[in-house]
């Protein structure tokens, strides 16, 4: 069985630019949701998708925006940059999108942004 | 409103001591969900157990324990002769019935076992 995937580690990038973020959801799971996690911090929710529809949203502003696929898989966009916005970025996957479901976190991909 | 406080920023220890974690928590949902998650240098979050709100037994699972108090709204967790290996950073989550599957987060305890 396939764990959650998250591409790519490490990014860099310059304020005011848009960045991408991918996950695969671990086989099965039909639910992916969002975290950031700054420096010394507990992971924050951005956002959560089910079924390709957005199920939720944290207190981050619009220019942070995902999508979900047919095969689950999903995509973080955030789009112009600020110093802020470095941090690390975990996705996380879960059988149903049922409160109390195990969420199965990936390695997270850490952005920079300069 | 949901909240999870640890307020043990970093602990530390000498192997083979034993180790309270302490997570306390904040909802208006009669029926939620606790976690506790490690977070070893790589990033990822590993899970470590789930309690709801109805189940106030305490669990043993080989060094780990949880005990869990609703009337003090405490969650914590105790590693028994603790391995250098348990050197991690661990958090403890909320989730509540009300709020899909978002987990609420707390800002984590820093365990460093020294051998």
């Amino acid at each position: 069985e396939t764990g959650v995937t998250q591409s790519p580690t490490h990014l860099i990038k310059t304020r005011g630019q848009q960045v991408t973020l991918r996950c695969s959801s671990q086989s099965g799971h039909n639910t992916v949701s969002w975290y950031q996690q700054a420096l010394g911090q507990g992971p924050q929710f951005i956002f959560q998708y089910y079924r390709e529809e957005e199920n939720g949203r944290g207190n981050f502003p619009p220019r942070f925006s995902g999508l979900q696929f047919p095969n689950y898989s999903s995509e973080l966009n955030v789009n112009a940059l600020e110093l802020d916005d470095s941090a690390l970025y975990l996705c996380a996957s879960s059988l149903t999108s049922g409160a109390g479901d195990e969420q199965f976190f990936g390695p997270g991909t850490r952005l920079t942004v300069l | 409103a949901q909240k999870v406080t640890q307020a043990q920023t970093e602990i530390s220890v000498v192997e083979k001591e034993d180790v309270t974690l302490d997570c306390v928590y904040e909802t208006r949902d009669t029926t939620y969900y606790l976690f506790w998650y490690k977070q070893p240098p790589s990033g990822e979050l590993v899970f470590l157990i789930r309690r709801n709100s109805f189940d106030e037994q305490n669990e043993i699972s080989g060094r780990y324990s949880w005990n869990f108090q609703k009337s003090t709204s405490s969650f914590n967790f105790t590693i028994t002769a603790s391995q250098v290996v348990d050197s991690a950073v661990y958090f403890c989550a909320l989730s509540g019935a009300l709020h899909f599957n978002k987990f609420y987060f707390g800002s984590g305890t820093k365990l460093n076992v020294k051998p």
